[in-house]
């Protein structure tokens, strides 16, 4: 399976910071991946899918990067809101795989 | 406006069966692809597996010998079998719509709100 490696784990940040999570996958994905945000005792929603492409409704401050192996997850200026979970997940190959999650407090 | 509920017990004994339900509104099952994710109390999330209402399905290797997944066109609903259930299978269990990009990318874009399942006797 193909294994997606998140980091940081965790980040600490201010309102207004540009904050950057960065996803790393064991093989090439062409661009393949998404992301998605879970805020605390909710489902996940979907920020991004084929790396860059905003989902319908998500703010501007959100962008996705990346193609291959390196992907980014970038919140241009984080809001109080945006206190949550970021996974990314490959869709390229079976089993389907998210990374372990990047925790972002404020 | 898309919905999707889980349903089923809560609790279920070790070696026993879990079986949960998804109802889809305001799309029908016959559309797109559906899926099952978990995530264990604390940690992330694992994608289950997931079916066309034709039939066809894809599970995650790591399960796949005790998971079925299946769909009732009628009711509008997919459901999740997993046999032989353990401690580790204790988990939010989350259904959630498949959609493509390209007819090549994947994604997850509506999920229902989950269900918390405990393995215990």
């Amino acid at each position: 399976a193909i294994q997606m490696t998140q980091s940081p784990s965790s980040l600490s940040a201010s309102v207004g910071d540009r904050v950057t999570i960065t996803c790393r996958a064991s093989q090439g994905i062409r661009n393949d991946l998404g992301w998605y945000q879970q805020k605390p005792g909710k489902a996940p929603k979907l920020l991004i899918y084929a790396a860059s492409i905003l989902h319908t409704g998500v703010p501007s401050r959100f962008s996705g990067s990346g193609s291959g192996t390196d992907f980014t997850l970038t919140i241009s200026s984080l809001q109080p809101e945006d206190l949550a979970t970021y996974y990314c997940l490959q869709d390229n190959d079976y089993p389907w795989t998210f990374g372990q999650g990047t925790k972002v407090e404020i | 406006q898309v919905q999707l509920q889980e349903s089923g017990p809560g609790l279920v004994k070790p070696s026993e069966t879990l079986s949960l339900t998804c109802t889809v509104s305001g799309d029908t099952i016959r559309r797109h692809y559906w899926s099952w994710i978990r995530q264990p109390p604390g940690k992330g999330l694992e994608w289950i597996g997931y079916i066309y209402y034709s039939g066809h399905t894809n599970y995650n290797p790591s399960l796949k010998s005790r998971v079925t997944i299946s769909a009732d066109t009628s009711k509008n609903q997919f459901s999740l079998k997993v046999t032989s259930v353990t401690a580790a299978d204790t988990a939010v269990y989350y259904c959630a719509r498949v959609r493509n990009y390209n007819f090549s990318q994947y994604y997850f874009d509506y999920w229902g709100q989950g269900t918390l399942v405990t393995v215990s006797s």
